[in-house]
């Protein structure tokens, strides 16, 4: 058990550009999720897949964001056309199939727009 | 729709004495409790879960809290507060059983350990 690996751990990018994240979960599991943070909050939910099918989505996510997990092993997160609200910590959790089964969350992606 | 509401942003307590962090919850079905502990630049770290077993629950860091469904509460407590256990506490509320798989956070607890 590595945990949750996710990449890069800091992004600093330009207001208009694209960025994508990469998570990795622990290899067993077949449940991913992406959450935000923003400074001073608890995380917010983003979406979640059950193995490479994308299950829910927030309404935070707006049509500029796409998230992927094309073989149910790793997953992306994009952003497109980045805005400064887009500032924020990235986590990515997941978790086993049983109901107790908890989050194993990241160290998150920090992204920084100017 | 489940809620968390975790009462004081900031919570200072001196090296040694017991740590209390409070957390309240709203949800419409039996639900799954959380405590994790982040850490400066950090992910999140689980310290305890409630799955609907025993109603007093013990993590690591000496760490516990107890389900108090009369109360809708799952406060977390510590006997002895360390330095090593200042960092941000979040409560966590969940409906997994029920298909919700979405887990729904407070906004979190600062905790100081004044030497």
């Amino acid at each position: 058990d590595t945990g949750v690996s996710q990449d890069p751990r800091h992004k600093i990018t330009k207001r208009g550009q694209n960025v994508t994240f990469r998570c990795d979960p622990i290899s067993e599991h077949n449940r991913l999720y992406w959450y935000r943070q923003t400074l001073g909050q608890g995380p917010e939910f983003l979406t979640y897949f059950q193995n490479e099918a994308q299950l829910e989505k927030s309404r935070l996510l707006s049509d500029r964001f796409s998230a992927e997990r094309p073989k149910g092993s790793f997953s992306t997160l994009e952003i497109q056309r980045t805005e400064q609200g887009d500032s924020a910590m990235y986590l990515c959790a997941s978790r086993g199939t049983a109901d107790n089964s908890p989050l194993h969350f990241g160290n998150g992606t920090r992204l920084t727009v100017t | 729709a489940q809620s968390v509401t975790q009462l004081g942003s900031h919570v200072s307590v001196s090296e040694g004495a017991l740590v209390l962090l409070r957390c309240n919850y709203s949800s419409s079905v039996p639900p799954y409790l959380f405590w994790y502990v982040q850490y400066p630049n950090q992910g999140l770290q689980l310290l305890l879960k409630y799955t609907s077993a025993a109603t007093l629950v013990k993590g690591i860091n000496g760490f516990e809290a107890e389900f108090k469904k009369s109360e809708t509460s799952f406060h977390l407590t510590k006997p002895s507060a360390h330095m090593s256990d200042a960092a941000e506490y979040f409560c966590a509320v969940s409906e997994i059983p029920f298909g919700n798989e979405k887990l729904t956070f407070g906004t979190g607890t600062r905790l100081t350990i004044i030497p």
